[in-house]
């Protein structure tokens, strides 16, 4: 089985402060990304990476940086968290490059920032 | 821009009831079409997928949906719903044959009552 796992579930953080998401994949994926979770608007991509020290932007990459220094490790950062980066995140990976290959996610941290 | 509309964002039904929840999106290329499912507390993960081939595609849990190239359509179905099927569900399209970038919609909780 495919395991995606994030280093926190729960994550409480001030206004201005760094913030670190990480995420591991068990499975050599070549691709992963990371999305947020909010009511209503359902997932939307922040960044995705096809290979190591690889990114391309998704739909909503601003406030966001990423970091890919192996190809099991996808990293999220928030440089200045704000209010509304409260959100969950979900990290996800898949397979090669058919467009046709599931995602795996994996549990989610959902992020507080007061 | 792919965008995919989930018309009906909370759903209720009793057990055993017929189910099918919309989905269209806008894109007129060739798509590949999938759902997820989040069951309570679970991680986000794939019901079924259409790529190409039959229109009718069959997912777990006796889940199928149905591509309608003509009405951009792609709406999930079951014949007769279980009290397990309590979940939320996200539509997802990917446009670009040899990317991995997915639009989802925004989702539709379902809720069934025992």
């Amino acid at each position: 089985d495919v395991k995606v796992t994030q280093s926190s579930r729960y994550l409480v953080k001030r206004t201005g402060e760094k913030v670190f998401l990480e995420c591991v994949q068990d499975m050599d994926h070549e691709n992963m990304f990371w999305y947020r979770q909010d009511p209503g608007l359902g997932l939307r991509l922040i960044y995705f990476s096809y290979d190591v020290k690889m990114k391309e932007k998704g739909d909503i990459p601003e406030g966001y940086s990423v970091s890919r220094e192996k190809k099991e490790r996808f990293s999220l950062i928030l440089e200045s968290a704000s209010t509304n980066q409260t959100s969950m995140y979900l990290c996800a990976s898949s397979l090669g490059t058919g467009g046709v290959e599931t995602q795996y996610f994996g549990p989610g941290t959902r992020l507080l920032v007061l | 821009a792919q965008s995919v509309s989930q018309h009906n964002h909370h759903v209720i039904l009793s057990e055993a009831a017929s189910l099918e929840l919309g989905c269209n999106y806008s894109y007129g290329g060739t798509v590949n079409l999938f759902w997820y499912v989040q069951y309570p507390g679970q991680h986000l993960q794939l019901l079924l997928k259409y790529f190409s081939g039959d229109p009718l595609v069959k997912g777990i849990k006796g889940f199928e949906a149905e591509f309608i190239k003509s009405k951009f359509s792609f709406n999930l179905r079951k014949p007769s719903v279980q009290w397990s099927d309590t979940a939320e569900y996200f539509c997802a399209v990917n446009g670009y044959r040899g990317a991995q970038k997915l639009v989802f919609g925004q989702g539709t909780r379902l809720t069934i009552n025992p």
